[in-house]
């Protein structure tokens, strides 16, 4: 059974600074693998998607990327800023199913 | 091209009511999948369905619940009895198979029942 974990759950951090997401996933047959922002009350919004082939994508200032026998990826934020703050969810589709199995979240805050 | 749609936006129910949730996909899409968001939990998948079949639910509880997503019209979602345990964001999203190449998922802004 595919479980999605994220490191850090929350992270707080001054306006300007890079960051890096993680995301972990136990099985790593999966299809592809998306980074999601959602913002509080809200619903989510698709930043990036990476099909099992690739190695990263890139949007703006944001960049992820994959490596599949490690069962990793990170979301790389370069330059924070204040409208960034949100929870960041990482969600990955499996060979096995078309659904996506998400993590918990990383709550990121950036304060100005 | 319109996003999806789901309404209402807010839903408030007592106990032993019927909530009922719609889901309006993305023009051309005919995949739509419904996952739960539990105060304070992650999204977790309930159901998966194409126009008028059910491909997967091994997300959604086996009493209660149940998903339609006919020929025409929304796809709904419907909860009979409530209970307090059933308050959370309800979110749709649907997807169009490309050369069964492309599962990229667009959300829908979710519907948050509130049982009272």
């Amino acid at each position: 059974k595919q479980e999605v974990t994220q490191i850090p759950a929350a992270l707080s951090v001054p306006e300007g600074e890079n960051l890096v997401l993680n995301c972990s996933f136990t099985d790593s047959a999966i299809y592809n693998l998306q980074w999601f922002r959602q913002d509080p009350g809200k619903g989510l919004t698709s930043l990036l998607l990476i099909q099992s082939s690739q190695r990263e994508q890139t949007s703006g200032r944001l960049n992820a990327s994959l490596d599949k026998s490690s069962g990793r990826s990170t979301l790389y934020i370069a330059a924070s800023q204040p409208g960034d703050s949100a929870t960041y969810l990482c969600a990955v589709v499996d060979n096995y199913g078309q659904n996506f199995v998400f993590g918990p979240g990383t709550r990121l805050s950036v304060l100005p | 091209n319109a996003g999806v749609m789901q309404n209402p936006r807010h839903l408030v129910r007592r106990r032993g009511q019927e909530a009922r949730l719609r889901c309006s996909p993305m023009k051309g899409h005919s995949h739509v999948y419904w996952y739960r968001q539990l105060p304070e939990e992650g999204l977790k998948f309930m159901v998966y369905l194409q126009k008028e079949n059910i491909i997967d639910e091994s997300g959604m509880p086996k009493e209660r619940f149940s998903a339609e997503f006919p020929k025409e019209g929304p796809s709904i979602l419907r909860i009979q009895q409530v209970v307090r345990g059933d308050s959370a964001a309800y979110f749709c999203a649907s997807s169009h198979l490309v050369g069964g190449a492309d599962y990229e998922q667009y959300f829908g802004p979710g519907t948050r029942l509130t049982v009272t």
